[in-house]
């Protein structure tokens, strides 16, 4: 029974690139959220994603950020002109219901701007 | 401004010895605690979660304890292993909330 799977697992930008990540929900999952770890610091929310549908987006910052979840294939998170202050890891996690209390992550995609 | 306050940020504890992390919230509305382990490298995994009407929960060597009316809880590693060091993150959650709230995480290491 495969996890949460993410890709990639690292990703190098520079400034003004795009990025894109990925993120496959656990089998039978249909809830998807992302975090962003920054260095030394715990998870912060950033979107929360039903197939086809953005349910909460509270955590999203208001300019280049945007996350989809496609009726078929993964979940994106897309980064548009990235900034130095981008870096940091980027979890996605999945859960099989409303609500989000157990919540399943994946390994991670550490994007690194130079 | 940080809804879960976690410490100690780091902890060095003797194989065989007890690992203590502490966490308090503000929130009243919150009713879902867990711990998540984390190693370098890998995505927070589930350790151990409580509900605030249950002071105490054991699963093997874990055990979170909960005190509501001080809104403290804290995870004891008994017998600490140098297999668990890893970064411990505790979280909560309200009904109805999409999202975990994560502290900022301890940095466990049991030196043999």
């Amino acid at each position: 029974n495969a996890g949460v799977m993410q890709n990639p697992r690292h990703l190098v930008r520079r400034r003004g690139q795009e990025a894109r990540l990925r993120c496959s929900p656990m089998k039978g999952h249909s809830h998807v959220y992302w975090y962003r770890q920054l260095p030394e610091e715990g998870l912060k929310f950033m979107v929360y994603l039903q197939k086809e549908n953005i349910i909460d987006e509270s955590g999203m910052p208001k300019e280049r950020f945007s996350a989809e979840f496609p009726k078929e294939g993964p979940s994106i998170l897309r980064i548009q002109q990235v900034v130095r202050g981008d870096s940091a890891a980027y979890f996605c996690a999945s859960s099989p219901g409303q609500g989000g209390k157990t919540q399943y992550f994946g390994p991670g995609t550490r994007l690194l701007v130079l | 401004q940080q809804q879960v306050k976690q410490s100690p940020q780091s902890l060095i504890v003797q194989k065989g010895g007890i690992s203590i992390i502490n966490c308090a919230y503000e929130n009243t509305a919150f009713d879902y605690f867990p711990w998540y382990q984390q190693f370098p490298g890998k995505g927070p995994a589930l350790l151990i979660a409580i509900r605030p009407d249950v002071s105490e929960k054991k699963e093997g060597r874990f055990t979170i304890s909960f005190n509501k009316s001080a809104k403290q809880f804290s995870l004891h590693i008994m017998d600490s292993q140098p297999g668990d060091s890893a970064t411990y993150f505790c979280a909560a959650r309200w009904t109805g909330a999409n999202n975990l709230f994560f502290g900022t995480g301890t940095r466990l290491t049991v030196i043999p």
